[in-house]
């Protein structure tokens, strides 16, 4: 069974500072793994993905994560935080062989000025 | 916009009611997805579609709960005899066969009463 686990409800990091969202997964097969953003009241945006390849995966506004398969961790990396980049993330595993992608509780981002 | 849309984005009935929702994917999209997000979680899988074919459905998704994607475009989501407990967010989502990233939508926030 698919499961992920963001261990952190919350993180807090000063403008320009780098930040780190955390994400470990759990699937029986190999994973694909996504990272989400949601803003108040708003649907998900894509961030990134990572599906095969190189560990370090790069994506939008900045963004990046890297893939750790001894970890089994997915965590969510940027070099220098934006007010603008607080909002509740989530990192969302997905099995092979199935479609549903797996949520946790999220991880809410605070970008202090 | 090219992006996934819902109808409505708000809904409030009282208990009992009936309601349906209405996603319209990304126009090359032929896979589709309903989730459930309530207040303080993320999303959960409720289904998905591959053209006009149901394929996976989740145990979440009760007898009171269809979804059809008739023609293979549009998918519609209907909730018979609303209960209390359906107050959420519902989310649609769409996805091309590759790369499988799923896009959402601004969801529908249903509120029963």
């Amino acid at each position: 069974a698919q499961s992920v686990a963001q261990p952190e409800d919350q993180v807090n990091v000063a403008e320009g500072n780098p930040l780190t969202v955390k994400c470990t997964y759990s699937v029986s097969g190999n994973p694909y793994l996504f990272w989400y953003v949601q803003y108040p009241n708003r649907g998900l945006q894509f961030l990134l993905k990572y599906i095969t390849g190189d560990n370090l995966v790069k994506g939008s506004y900045g963004f990046e994560a890297e893939f750790n398969k001894s970890q089994t961790s997915f965590h969510l990396k940027k070099p220098s935080a934006l007010v603008s980049d607080s909002a509740l993330y989530f990192c969302a595993p997905r099995d092979t062989g199935f479609q549903k992608l797996v949520f946790g509780t999220g991880t809410r981002l605070l970008v202090s000025p | 916009d090219t992006g996934v849309s819902q109808d409505p984005r708000h809904k409030i009935t009282k208990r009992g009611q009936n309601v349906t929702f209405r996603c319209d994917p990304i126009s090359e999209h032929n896979r589709l997805y309903w989730y459930r997000q309530t207040l303080g979680q993320g999303p959960e899988f409720l289904t998905y579609f591959q053209n006009e074919a149901q394929l996976e459905k989740s145990r979440l998704l009760s007898d009171r709960f269809s979804a059809e994607r008739p023609k293979g475009s549009f998918s519609t989501l209907e909730i018979q005899r609303t209960e209390q407990g359906d107050s959420a967010m519902y989310l649609c989502a769409s996805s091309a066969d590759y790369p499988e990233t799923q896009y959402f939508g601004p969801g529908t926030r249903l509120l029963v009463l």
